[in-house]
């Protein structure tokens, strides 16, 4: 069973402040996806990284793929409030079956 | 573009009821996966469907099942509901079944089973 680990499990920080989370895991995924889930919505995905070492940009957010494709980060700049909400990454394993961590619930306040 | 539309929104069902639930995928999507989410198990995968076929489980009980239809929509039953069945239940529709390919969520059903 490929298992991810999620850390922190909750991080609440004032706005401007900045965040790293991260996603860990033994098993080597083929490619990693990170999701941002909003109270009431469903998760929408945020970037999806594939090779060993791949850095990727949205704007304030980056995202790091492990060399080893094991392991997984995102940074947040100077965060702001819209960026409050639960992080799941998301490793893919068989075809059709991504398995999940089990998040990181980031509170941004004002 | 309409995105993953799952109904109904909120559920609220007594011990050993069952129920179904329904996903919508977006248009062209094929393949359609259920997942329970609890504060304490996170995402926990059911069932990946895709032309029809159900080509992943997860490992839920015989009580949990699904299919799709034709047109990609799939519903999702659960019989003689306990009261740990209380989840909130995510249904994601992607275009293949490539393991780069991004799952678009629906908002959820809420099922309360008291």
């Amino acid at each position: 069973t490929q298992l991810l680990e999620q850390s922190p499990q909750f991080l609440s920080i004032q706005e401007g402040e900045n965040l790293t989370v991260y996603c860990n895991s033994s098993s080597v995924f083929s490619s990693l996806q990170w999701y941002r889930q909003e109270p009431g919505e469903g998760p929408v995905l945020l970037v999806t990284v594939v090779t060993g070492g791949e850095v990727k940009k949205l704007k304030r957010l980056t995202f790091q793929f492990g060399d080893a494709r094991k392991d997984s980060s995102l940074h947040i700049t100077a965060a702001q409030p819209g960026d409050t909400g639960l992080y799941l990454c998301a490793g893919a394993g068989r075809a059709g079956k991504s398995t999940f961590g089990d998040g990181t619930t980031l509170t941004v306040k004002p | 573009k309409a995105g993953v539309t799952q109904t109904p929104r909120y559920l609220i069902k007594t011990r050993g009821q069952q129920v179904t639930l329904s996903c919508s995928p977006i248009s062209g999507h094929r393949s359609v996966s259920w997942y329970q989410q609890t504060p304490g198990q996170g995402l926990q995968f059911l069932f990946e469907y895709f032309s029809e076929t159900q080509r992943n489980k997860g490992n839920f009980p015989g009580r949990f099942s699904g299919r799709q239809f034709s047109n990609s929509r799939s519903e999702m039953n659960v019989s003689t509901l306990e009261l740990g069945d209380s989840a909130l239940y995510l249904c994601a529709s992607s275009f293949n079944q490539q393991v780069n390919s991004p799952l678009h969520f629906g908002n959820g059903t809420r099922l309360t089973v008291t």
